[in-house]
């Protein structure tokens, strides 16, 4: 079992539309939650990253935790095709303890 | 601005050849990863350093790559010999950790063994 899991998609949403992207993790210990985003050919970048239970926004983006439940999800409203990426989602322990990367959900957004 | 950066940024090599990729971490941070990332495997942790002192390694092949810091402004990644599997796109992270974990990538180095 891989430590973090994303479908690979591609998910597929109309313009203006919000986007669901999930992630689950298998080590009940992990502590810090981040949402990266990858253009085709390019590094990842961050998008958010969220320590406790329960959603934190900031602009189109919200990412919620579930401790309990082990998921992590972002959700981006009024998605527009700029937002066409493939999202990683990573979760680690404090201190720098090894990051572990999902494989990426690609999003499509169809204008 | 402030970024990491990495050299070279394209590398063709023959297989069995050595190959050093190179990169800068953002000033004052103290925390460097080095990744890997391949279509079938995406991204994977090679290794990462705080202080300059290497943490864990153990997503490395051991036998051909090694990763030191020889100074708080350059890591280096070396392979050798390089194989054909070796080809990827390898990237250097660096972070601080008072600054909330986050790390910041580097462009990449696109790595490509004949």
């Amino acid at each position: 079992q891989k430590e973090v899991e994303q479908n690979s998609g591609p998910l597929s949403v109309p313009e203006g539309a919000i986007a669901s992207l999930n992630c689950t993790y298998s080590d009940r210990g992990s502590q810090s939650f981040f949402w990266y985003r990858q253009y085709s050919g390019k590094s990842p970048e961050l998008i958010m990253f969220i320590y406790s239970n329960g959603d934190k926004e900031d602009g189109r983006f919200t990412a919620q935790l579930n401790k309990a439940s082990q998921y992590v999800s972002l959700l981006i409203r009024d998605s527009q095709p700029s937002d066409s990426a493939t999202y990683l989602c990573a979760v680690t322990m404090n201190n720098f303890n090894k990051f572990y990367f999902g494989s990426g959900t690609k999003l499509n957004v169809k204008p | 601005d402030a970024r990491v950066t990495q050299t070279p940024r394209h590398k063709v090599t023959e297989m069995g050849q050595e190959v050093t990729m190179r990169c800068q971490p953002i000033l004052g941070h103290n925390t460097v990863f080095w990744y890997r990332q391949t279509m079938m495997q995406g991204l994977e942790l090679l290794a990462y350093f705080r202080n300059r002192a290497p943490l864990d390694d153990s997503g490395m092949p051991k036998d051909r790559f090694s990763a030191e810091m020889p100074d708080a402004t350059l890591a280096t990644l070396k392979i050798q010999p390089s194989e054909p599997r070796d080809s990827a796109v390898y990237f250097c992270a660096s972070g601080l950790p008072s600054n909330g974990e986050t790390q910041y990538f580097g462009p990449g180095t696109r790595l490509l063994v004949l």
